[in-house]
């Protein structure tokens, strides 16, 4: 089955710190959707990206379909980025369920 | 915003006893979801529903689970007898088409048996 990778695992920042989060992907995808998980387990959308970039405030993600990745940056990070982000994929032309990443987990420090 | 809602948020229940968990999708939505997240585990996927039947289904989903849409708003997924090892967040989702669409993700409900 697909490999959905997450790197890296685990990234603390300082406040007002940039970061990049990279997912890669071992087959052609349909869908491919980041998430921040916060401290209280809500999923929250970020975007929905199978190709292209899409800018959302600080944060802005970009995915290379041919390539099989997607990057999530954000910029002038803020105590409240902090949880898990993950990446999920719906496979091509595989039914339509999300396989996830397994998570980074990002800390911003005051 | 329209929202994906769940109730309850946490459930705290004795092993072997049935559970429901219930989900209202956005209301225009016709693709529904299931997954489960262990703590400190990553997301995965239980069942999905469209045209008030299962179009998939994972290996976990097994005959201990089913999901029903009793009416024209409310999923809910009942697991029959649990057992330790059902602990998790359950989280619904919905979609307005298959595939080539955000899956929007409700706030899960935690459930806890003893």
């Amino acid at each position: 089955g697909i490999q959905v990778e997450q790197s890296p695992p685990d990234l603390i920042l300082q406040e007002g710190a940039n970061s990049t989060l990279r997912c890669n992907f071992s087959d052609s995808v349909n869908n491919l959707q980041w998430f921040h998980q916060n401290p209280w387990g809500q999923l929250i959308n970020l975007f929905y990206i199978p190709s292209g970039t899409k800018q959302n405030g600080r944060l802005s993600a970009t995915t290379v379909a041919t390539e099989r990745y997607s990057l999530l940056y954000i910029s002038s990070s803020q105590t409240t980025d902090s949880g898990v982000y993950f990446c999920a994929v719906v496979v091509y032309n595989q039914g339509g369920k999300l396989i996830f990443g397994q998570g980074t987990e990002l800390s911003v420090k005051p | 915003e329209p929202e994906v809602t769940q109730t309850p948020s946490h459930q705290v229940t004795q092993m072997g006893q049935e559970v429901i968990l219930r989900c209202v999708p956005i209301s225009n939505h016709l693709y529904f979801y299931w997954y489960r997240q262990i703590l400190g585990q990553k997301v995965e996927f239980l069942v999905s529903f469209y045209n008030n039947e299962i179009s998939e289904k994972s290996e976990i989903f097994d005959d201990q689970f089913s999901v029903e849409r009793p009416d024209g708003s409310n999923f809910t997924l009942k697991i029959r007898s649990t057992k330790l090892e059902d602990s998790a967040m359950y989280f619904c989702a919905s979609s307005d088409r298959f595939r080539t669409d955000t899956q929007y993700f409700g706030p899960g409900t935690r459930l806890t048996v003893l």
